[in-house]
């Protein structure tokens, strides 16, 4: 079975600098796929990086990058120069290869600080 | 984009009603659905993933007759809580999978009162 751990409910980081939210995974298939998503208030799901198993080169998207580490089973998200609209749950997620359900981690929440 | 619109985003209703919520891909054929839910402060469940044309699999602990799924096309899921009662208040998220990842609908805060 496939699953998810993080460790850190909640963590403060000043505007403008860089914080790396944990993530360790655990699964016994060699197709994966690796997901963070973002959810403010609102409820919404929002997307914001994702890293196949395969891949040879970590995930960026803009501020985001992630630290993959396949021997670890560890992809921790970081986010570069925070913003105070970047105070959220943030969601560290795993699929496995077809047609299947994400599984989520606990969440960590995310408090940016002016 | 893909585009997975949830409706309602938000419903009160009485304890012993039924409550329907609909997730509808708007611009591609969503065979499989994903339904979850949330409790406040909390992670996402899994409660069920239906197919296109079949009967929903749920997940261990989720009650079949009170949670009704139908994927009765490959555009429209609809999940509906039964004789809902306080506990059933919840997040409720639906998710379409994609070639290119998952697209979620925009949620659902289920309130009984």
């Amino acid at each position: 079975a496939q699953k998810i751990t993080q460790t850190q409910p909640g963590m403060f980081v000043q505007e403008k600098e860089a914080v790396t939210l944990d993530c360790t995974y655990d699964t016994s298939d060699p197709s994966y796929g690796l997901f963070w998503y973002k959810q403010p208030s609102s409820g919404e799901m929002i997307f914001l990086i994702y890293q196949g198993s395969y891949d040879q080169q970590n995930a960026t998207e803009g501020r985001y990058s992630l630290n993959f580490q396949k021997a670890r089973k560890s992809a921790n998200l970081v986010i570069s120069a925070s913003q105070l609209g970047d105070s959220a749950m943030y969601f560290c997620a795993m699929s496995r290869a077809g047609n299947t359900p994400l599984v989520f981690g606990k969440g960590t929440r995310l408090s940016v600080i002016a | 984009g893909a585009v997975v619109s949830q409706h309602p985003s938000r419903v009160i209703c009485k304890s012993g009603t039924s409550v329907k919520i609909e997730c509808r891909s708007l611009d591609f054929q969503a065979t499989t659905m994903f339904w979850y839910r949330q409790f406040p402060k909390q992670s996402l469940m899994l409660m069920a993933t239906s197919n296109e044309g079949s009967k929903a699999t749920y997940e261990q602990g989720v009650e079949k007759d009170k949670f009704l799924i139908n994927h009765a096309s490959l555009t429209l899921s609809t999940l509906t809580v039964t004789s809902a009662h306080p506990e059933d208040s919840s997040f409720y998220i639906c998710s379409a999978s994609r070639t290119s990842g998952y697209t979620f609908g925009s949620g659902t805060r289920l309130t009984v009162v």
